[in-house]
């Protein structure tokens, strides 16, 4: 069965450090993953998709299939990136299976 | 474009009433699906469509029904709703093609059942 871990619930660190979002995956297919960010008051949209291999608002993720793992980094954290971040793996025809997700704060 | 439209926002049920979560998407749109948010859970599947005339259970599809009423809608019904179905609600859509392709979001229903 696929599994998605994201261990941090929480995660603060302050503006201009780097960020590191962890995101481990199990499954026994061929993985394509991808980050869904959810601003406050916003809906959830796609961040970054592993596949795409580009950097979006300065995040990157990059898949290691030897420590299956998807970690989103950033290496100067924005108070604009508080959010809360769904790593997710896609199991099949278009669906998508979800971690627990981490809620990021950046502190002034 | 309004995208993906959720309606209604906000319901509280009493056990053992139904209801109907309407869903909506203008984008012309193959896939829809429904998940639902629980603290410390994420999101998981309930139901999706992955076009006109079919549907298939997720991964907790128990306790809901869904109708794919025609390309632009995705309805969700609690026949029975049961406290343990409290929750926030997010309908989704997006293109079927051979590859992947965005789900787009809808900004959620929270349904509490008393």
């Amino acid at each position: 069965a696929q599994r998605v871990t994201q261990p941090e619930k929480l995660l603060s660190v302050f503006k201009g450090a780097p960020v590191e979002l962890k995101c481990n995956y199990s499954y026994s297919g061929s993985p394509e993953l991808f980050w869904y960010v959810q601003y406050s008051r916003q809906r959830l949209q796609l961040l970054l998709r592993h596949i795409s291999r580009e950097s979006i608002k300065g995040f990157t993720a990059d898949l290691n299939k030897g420590e299956t793992s998807f970690h989103l980094k950033k290496p100067f954290a924005q108070e604009e990136d508080s959010a809360m971040y769904y790593c997710a793996l896609l199991t099949g025809a278009n669906n998508l299976f979800f971690g627990t997700g981490t809620r990021l704060t950046v502190i002034p | 474009n309004a995208g993906v439209t959720q309606t209604p926002k906000f319901q509280v049920l009493k056990t053992g009433q139904s209801m109907t979560l309407q869903c909506a998407q203008d984008m012309n749109h193959n896939s829809m699906y429904w998940y639902r948010q629980d603290p410390g859970m994420g999101l998981r599947l309930i139901y999706y469509s992955a076009s006109e005339g079919t549907t298939d259970k997720g991964e907790v599809p128990n306790g809901y029904n869904v109708s794919r009423l025609n390309k632009r809608e995705f309805s969700l019904r609690l026949e029975s709703a049961a406290p343990s179905q409290t929750s926030v609600y997010f309908c989704a859509s997006s293109r079927l093609t051979y590859s992947y392709n965005e789900q787009f979001f809808g900004p959620g229903t929270r349904l509490t059942v008393l």
